[in-house]
């Protein structure tokens, strides 16, 4: 079965620091992958996708995402992080041998420190 | 609607109470999805719905949790005889397909409603 994995529980990084969440997949074809975003008390928000082409996805509020098939992996990137970021991201992939339904990850919670 | 609609946003309940969990999806979203999310876990699937067919019940916890959508639209998530591990917040989420192509799989989320089980 497709699973996701979010190595990193819990990440800190300075404010104006760089960011990278790891998201690892296990999927044998190419894999849908998503990343969102849940904010203290909101709902959770897309952030990018990738179903297929360039495999560095840009998204919302600055952040880019790169698919890399020999690594398994879908990592989440940001230059510059800004304080408004803290919050917990998830990573997501569509498992379509189980029916299409979208299987998340545990979540990595960010806090940025001034 | 607008967004995906969730009733009611707060429930405390006593333990071995039932409770309903209501979920009004985006107009003409033919998937919708039930998560529940406990305080410092991630999202744990719990049940999904695709146009008419059967919903995948893989997720559900245990035989005390059911769900069912009325009419391809609003989805109601039953927890009967609840237990102080029900506790947690309920999301709903509703997309326009569940099957592939541009656009498919993109969730729109509820606000959630949290279910507190004394």
């Amino acid at each position: 079965a497709q699973s996701v994995t979010q190595p990193d529980i819990h990440i800190t990084v300075s404010e104006g620091a760089s960011l990278e969440l790891r998201c690892n997949y296990s999927y044998g074809a190419t894999p849908y992958l998503f990343w969102y975003v849940q904010s203290p008390g909101q709902g959770l928000q897309l952030l990018l996708k990738y179903f297929s082409g360039d495999t560095l996805v840009q998204g919302i509020k600055g952040f880019e995402a790169e698919f890399k098939r020999s690594q398994s992996s879908f990592n989440l990137r940001k230059p510059s992080v800004h304080w408004s970021d803290a919050a917990e991201y998830f990573c997501a992939v569509v498992a379509y041998n189980q029916g299409g339904k979208l299987i998340f990850g545990q979540g990595t919670e960010l806090s940025v420190k001034p | 609607g607008a967004g995906v609609s969730q009733s009611p946003s707060n429930k405390v309940t006593e333990k071995g109470k039932d409770v309903e969990l209501r979920c009004d999806p985006i107009s003409g979203h033919t998937a919708l999805y039930w998560y529940r999310q406990s305080l410092g876990q991630g999202l744990e699937f719990l049940i999904y719905f695709q146009g008419n067919s059967a919903p995948d019940k893989s997720g559900l916890p245990s035989d005390r949790f059911s769900a069912e959508r009325t009419g391809g639209s609003v989805s109601t998530l039953t927890i009967q005889r609840t237990q102080q591990e029900d506790s947690a917040v309920y999301l709903c989420a509703s997309s326009s397909s569940g099957t592939g192509g541009f656009g498919a799989n993109v969730l729109t989320f509820g606000a959630g409603s949290r279910l507190t089980v004394l």
